[in-house]
């Protein structure tokens, strides 16, 4: 089985101001991570994902991710927040199928606050 | 094109009640999951469907919790003699499938309130 730790339930950052959410996982197999996020009032979505090869994964706006297999870990980060970077951060893991059909596991979620 | 579908978008309901939500996901896609979100907590897988089969109930709490899926599209996640316990968000989610694709499109949810 998979599990991951959000190790933060909340951070704010002043606007400009580097990012981090942390993140770690525990499975016995090879798996797959992903970044999920749910702005207000919106529904879940992909931030990135890291499946294979490069191990730094970055998304369309400005966070990326580098999966560290010795750590355990896949901590977002953005060199500089936005205010429209305000949500909540999902970190995801799902089991390596074949199939592609994969349950995720997901961690309890960081609110990220953006303060002017 | 269309998302992932649900309804109600709220829905209140007395405990004891039977209530049923629903899910419409994206067309073509042969997988569909869903998962619970109770307050202050991540997502729970609860179930998924490949077509209309159901290999994985292994995340459904109790036996009072069900769900089907019918001509691959729509799925319905049942709950009968609601309890307080049960009241959070219920996310749907599809994805290709195994044709070919892992990524899960989520819906909005239904935000169930059990008084």
């Amino acid at each position: 089985a998979q599990s991951v730790t959000q190790l933060d339930s909340q951070v704010p950052v002043f606007e400009e101001a580097p990012v981090e959410l942390r993140c770690n996982y525990s499975s016995s197999v090879s798996v797959y991570l992903f970044w999920y996020v749910q702005y207000p009032n919106q529904g879940l979505q992909l931030l990135l994902k890291y499946l294979s090869g490069s191990t730094l994964v970055e998304s369309i706006n400005g966070f990326e991710a580098e999966f560290k297999k010795s750590e355990t870990s896949f901590h977002l980060t953005k060199p500089s927040a936005h205010m429209s970077d305000a949500a909540e951060y999902f970190c995801v893991v799902s089991q390596i199928f074949l199939s592609g059909n994969t349950p995720l596991v997901f961690g309890k979620g960081t609110r990220l606050s953006v303060i002017a | 094109g269309a998302g992932v579908s649900q309804s109600p978008s709220n829905k209140v309901t007395e405990k004891g009640k039977d209530v049923e939500l629903r899910c419409d996901p994206i067309s073509g896609h042969t997988a569909l999951y869903w998962y619970r979100q109770r307050l202050g907590q991540g997502l729970e897988f609860l179930i998924y469907f490949q077509g209309n089969s159901a290999p994985d109930k292994s995340g459904l709490p109790s036996d009072r919790f069900s769900a089907e899926r019918t001509g691959e599209s729509v799925s319905t996640l049942t709950i009968q003699r609601t309890q307080q316990e049960d009241s959070a968000v219920y996310l749907c989610a599809s994805s290709l499938g195994a044709s070919g694709g892992w990524e899960q499109f989520f819906g909005p949810g239904t935000r169930l309130t059990v008084l």
